[in-house]
């Protein structure tokens, strides 16, 4: 199936670890994105790669890196985790165009 | 800054009735404007979308219609069904691709 697959799908850890979540895409998109939606529902891009450079970085703390081995991965890795940063992230990719905006199904990440 | 304003928060409808979500934008350079549908556990997903240069689009019981002047543009869903009851996001691409997502609008859809 061409697809945008993010793993793991639940997320439960402790304060102050650290964590990375996954994300692959099949679709031969040329961009990739993390998105952070919040208790209501509000999504907040993180970041963006384009062909493995980044290309936005929005106020994201210095505790999140993303990491892009090659075009088709982009991996979210999270120190020190804070209870705050309990949302459910969403990996994306698109062409340039934006009609191939696809997203992932998420990852629920609970920090307690 | 929020670039995308979407009304209602929330709504609700009675099955068989029209749902209707708004959007307004201020930036003259967007040029494309999707809507996704969120169901719960699932990742956002594209709907239905319109370029500025017309006004109405129609796709099976999602319509939008897209008001130039007026900077806004809504959803507006036909003979609305309790499968239809979703989170759905309008947003606004400019020129440089990048997206702009409304806070979301939280439809339920009572039998």
């Amino acid at each position: 199936d061409t697809a945008v697959s993010q793993t793991p799908k639940y997320l439960v850890t402790q304060m102050g670890n650290d964590k990375s979540i996954k994300c692959e895409q099949n679709l031969g998109h040329d961009t990739m994105y993390w998105y952070k939606q919040d208790s209501k529902k509000f999504l907040k891009i993180m970041f963006s790669y384009n062909n493995k450079e980044l290309i936005i970085n929005e106020t994201v703390p210095n505790r999140f890196s993303p990491k892009s081995p090659d075009k088709a991965h982009l991996n979210l890795h999270i120190n020190s985790l804070e209870l705050g940063d309990s949302a459910v992230y969403f990996c994306a990719s698109s062409h340039r165009d934006p009609y191939g905006y696809t997203f992932g199904s998420g990852t629920r990440l609970t920090v307690v | 800054q929020q670039q995308v304003k979407q009304s209602p928060q929330s709504l609700i409808v009675q099955k068989g009735g029209i749902s209707i979500i708004n959007c307004a934008y201020e930036n003259t350079a967007f040029d494309y404007f999707p809507w996704y549908q969120q169901f719960p556990g699932k990742g956002p997903a594209l709907l239905i979308a319109i370029r500025p240069d017309v006004s109405e689009k129609k796709e099976g019981r999602f319509t939008i219609s897209f008001n130039k002047s007026a900077k806004q543009f809504s959803l507006h869903i036909m003979d609305s069904q309790p499968g239809d009851s979703a989170t759905y996001f309008c947003a606004a691409i400019n020129t440089g691709n990048q997206f702009y997502f409304g806070t979301g609008t939280s439809l339920t859809v009572i039998p």
